[in-house]
């Protein structure tokens, strides 16, 4: 089952703007992490979040956490092509490190 | 760069017919995972070893679905009397059991279509 779900399941910007993804999840977690998938390829991690952690930050990517509203933010300014991709939160509610994935952004970059 | 493989990239069967796919993760991670991702949707959990122990199976995973990791390095998944419904993306992920936050390491998936 899918523990979140992102919001828009899809956003298309130009080059240069800003992109913003939320997700919301339902259960408490140890942390919540984002992902990024190219078309028919594997999942490459890109940063994470403790629960304990309100905002983090990682070259052009700036996530934010909200446990009260069980919610997060992913934040990519200043946007290329090269960022086309679905984009999935994912959260860590102990027990063995298991993930569970939320529905995804797809974003596309266009020139 | 020794990332996580899975072989095969590709596989197309007919309905009835049983497919094994092999994961082989980061060698020093003795956490390994399995997912199925339809399209359009995110990956979901299947199962998970610790060294050659599956500690963890989800209602996914129906009978017809085994994972083995019999020395605690590479896994198979194998599906038997496969049905269209079984129709995916299988990814296969790894991760140290200590010393990291919990990130995990994918490979880039085997694409099972079901005729």
């Amino acid at each position: 089952s899918q523990q979140g779900e992102e919001d828009p399941q899809a956003l298309s910007i130009q080059e240069g703007e800003n992109a913003t993804m939320n997700c919301s999840y339902k259960t408490s977690i140890n942390n919540l992490q984002w992902y990024r998938q190219n078309s028919g390829r594997g999942l490459v991690h890109l940063i994470l979040i403790r629960s304990n952690e309100r905002e983090k930050h990682s070259g052009r990517l700036r996530v934010t956490l909200d446990t009260s509203k069980k919610s997060s933010s992913l934040l990519i300014t200043a946007s290329r092509a090269a960022d086309t991709a679905s984009y999935f939160c994912a959260t860590d509610t102990g027990g063995g490190n298991k993930l569970t994935f939320g529905t995804g952004t797809q974003l596309k970059v266009e020139l | 760069d020794t990332g996580v493989s899975q072989d095969p990239r590709h596989k197309i069967t007919k309905r009835g017919q049983n497919v094994t796919f092999r994961c082989d993760p980061i060698s020093e991670h003795n956490r390994l995972y399995w997912y199925r991702q339809t399209l359009g949707q995110g990956p979901e959990f299947l199962t998970y070893f610790q060294n050659e122990a599956q500690l963890e199976k989800s209602r996914l995973l129906s009978d017809r679905f085994s994972a083995e990791r019999p020395k605690g390095s590479f896994s198979t998944l194998e599906i038997q009397r496969t049905e269209q419904g079984d129709s995916a993306m299988y990814l296969c992920a790894s991760r140290p059991s200590s010393g990291s936050a919990g990130e995990l390491f994918f490979g880039e998936g085997s694409r099972l279509t079901v005729l």
